[in-house]
């Protein structure tokens, strides 16, 4: 089945620096990747998505390219601030029409700025 | 904006006994999805329905019931719940490749 490995965390860094997340996936499909993000006592929340391979996505500073040959969709942000802080989820899903029903979640990975 | 809600927020339930969530989306989406949130598991699905009066078992359905008796509502059913099954629960409703969540309700089994 499917599956997808992100960098285990926490993840602590200071303000202004660069943050980046490894995302790694596995599926027979063509699938389209999210990222996701989760702030403190709420419902995860789409940050951004990519349907297609070779293409990039971003939002709020984040930004993140489908590397189809890799199999790879490493979440970056150049300068980190407070408001950063969250869990960030890579998924996957496959096309929607091609029967796929469903998003596979990496475990996700906890961001906070060092105090 | 997507509306997903969620009651209870939290509930403390024993062991043994019997636990309903309740989900209400007012999208008019079709999917819905019920998920529960461990550290170190991140987001697993439980069950999901794609239709009024039907549901599908997720990847990790045992000692979980699910109900879909509307297209807006989706409840999650506990019949005896386990200390196991302390956790954080999500539903989600879809449209197109999209998922969009809610709160979330926090659970605690004593």
């Amino acid at each position: 089945g499917d599956s997808v490995t992100q960098t285990e965390g926490p993840v602590t860094l200071s303000e202004g620096t660069s943050l980046t997340v490894n995302c790694s996936y596995e599926t027979k499909q063509y699938p389209t990747l999210f990222w996701y993000v989760q702030y403190p006592g709420e419902g995860p929340q789409l940050l951004f998505k990519v349907p297609k391979a070779n293409e990039k996505g971003s939002n709020r500073g984040f930004e993140a390219t489908y590397n189809k040959e890799a199999t790879s969709f490493h979440l970056q942000k150049a300068s980190v601030q407070e408001s950063d802080s969250a869990v960030y989820y890579c998924a996957l899903s496959g096309l929607p029409g091609t029967g796929s029903n469903r998003l596979t979640f990496g475990k996700g990975t906890k961001f906070s700025l060092i105090p | 904006e997507a509306a997903v809600t969620q009651s209870p927020r939290s509930k403390v339930a024993v062991t043994g006994g019997k636990v309903t969530l309740s989900c209400h989306q007012t999208n008019n989406h079709d999917y819905m999805y019920w998920y529960r949130q461990d550290t170190g598991h991140g987001l697993r699905l439980i069950h999901y329905s794609y239709v009024a009066d039907s549901t599908e078992k997720g990847d990790i359905p045992d000692g979980y019931k699910a109900s879909r008796p509307s297209q807006e509502n989706f409840s999650l059913i506990l019949e005896l719940a386990s200390l196991s099954q302390t956790a954080v629960y999500f539903c989600a409703s879809r449209t197109g490749s999209e998922q969009y969540f809610g709160p979330g309700t926090r659970l605690t089994v004593l």
